[in-house]
C-alpha cells in the first residue's frame, strides 16, 4: 500500500516550457487535490476532484489543467510554465466521509527559471 | 476573500517548554483539521475536530475546537526535538464546504 505517489520529485522548467505532475494513489479514494506551498506559506488549493471524470477549480487555478480518467491517476498539467509557479506542488486524496483527513504525496518541488 | 488565520507564525522554545498554536476563522467551521509538516517533508493529518467545544489529546498535545465553531487550537505540553516542524490547521467553511489551511506555525525547538 503506497499511499499517494508523486512523480517527479524535482523539476526544472525554464519559462514557457511545459510539463505534467504525475499522481497516483491506491487507497481508492473518490477525492483528490493539488495544492501549491509557497515559502512559508500555507497550502494553496489549484484544482480537485470527486471521482473519475469530475474536475473542479479550486482557489488558484489559473495556468494550470487537470484530469481525473480513472479513479486513481489525478495528473496535473503546466501549460507555459511562469516564475511565479515556482512552489512545492503537493497531491492529496481523502475518502467521502468527513471523518478522515487528507493523505498527501511528498511532493514536486518545482523552479521555473 | 474567506481566510483562516493561524497564530503564531514561528515558535522557538527550549525543550522542555509548552507550545500553543492559535487557529481563527471570520466564519463558522464545519469541522478542522490538524497537520504536522517535518522539514522538507509533506503535511501528515493528525486529528480532526467536529463538534463544538470539542476536545482530544493525544500523548502530549491537545487539540481544542471552540463554542462557537470559529476557532481552535493545538497544545503541546513539555516539547521535544521530535515536535520540530510545521503545524497546520484546516478548516471546512460552512457556506460552501470549502477547505482551507492557515500558513501554519513553524515550531523550533532548542535541546
Amino acid at each position: 500500500n503506497a499511499g499517494v505517489t508523486q512523480t517527479p520529485k524535482f523539476r526544472i522548467l525554464k519559462i514557457g516550457q511545459s510539463m505534467t505532475l504525475q499522481c497516483t494513489q491506491d487507497m481508492n479514494h473518490n477525492y483528490m487535490y493539488w495544492y501549491r506551498q509557497d515559502p512559508g506559506m500555507g497550502l494553496k488549493l489549484i484544482y480537485y476532484s470527486v471521482g473519475a471524470g469530475i474536475t473542479d477549480k479550486g482557489e488558484v487555478p489559473n495556468g494550470y489543467n487537470v484530469s481525473r480518467s480513472t479513479t486513481e491517476d489525478f495528473p496535473l498539467r503546466l501549460e507555459l510554465a511562469a516564475p511565479s509557479q515556482t512552489s512545492v506542488y503537493f497531491c492529496a486524496s481523502s475518502y467521502v466521509a468527513e471523518n478522515y483527513g487528507y493523505t498527501f504525496g511528498s511532493g514536486t518541488r518545482l523552479t521555473v527559471v | 476573500g474567506q481566510q483562516v488565520m493561524q497564530i503564531p507564525q514561528y515558535q522557538h522554545v527550549q525543550e522542555g517548554e509548552d507550545f500553543t498554536t492559535y487557529c481563527n476563522s471570520s466564519t463558522t467551521l464545519s469541522n478542522i483539521q490538524w497537520y504536522k509538516q517535518r522539514p522538507g517533508g509533506h503535511p501528515v493529518f493528525l486529528i480532526q475536530l467536529v463538534k463544538s467545544g470539542e476536545v482530544k489529546k493525544q500523548k502530549r498535545l491537545t487539540f481544542q475546537f471552540g463554542e462557537a465553531k470559529k476557532n481552535s487550537s493545538l497544545h503541546i505540553t513539555a516539547t521535544q526535538t521530535t515536535d520540530v516542524g510545521t503545524y497546520f490547521c484546516a478548516g471546512i467553511l460552512t457556506d460552501n464546504n470549502d477547505m482551507r489551511f492557515g500558513a501554519g506555525t513553524r515550531l523550533t525547538v532548542k535541546p
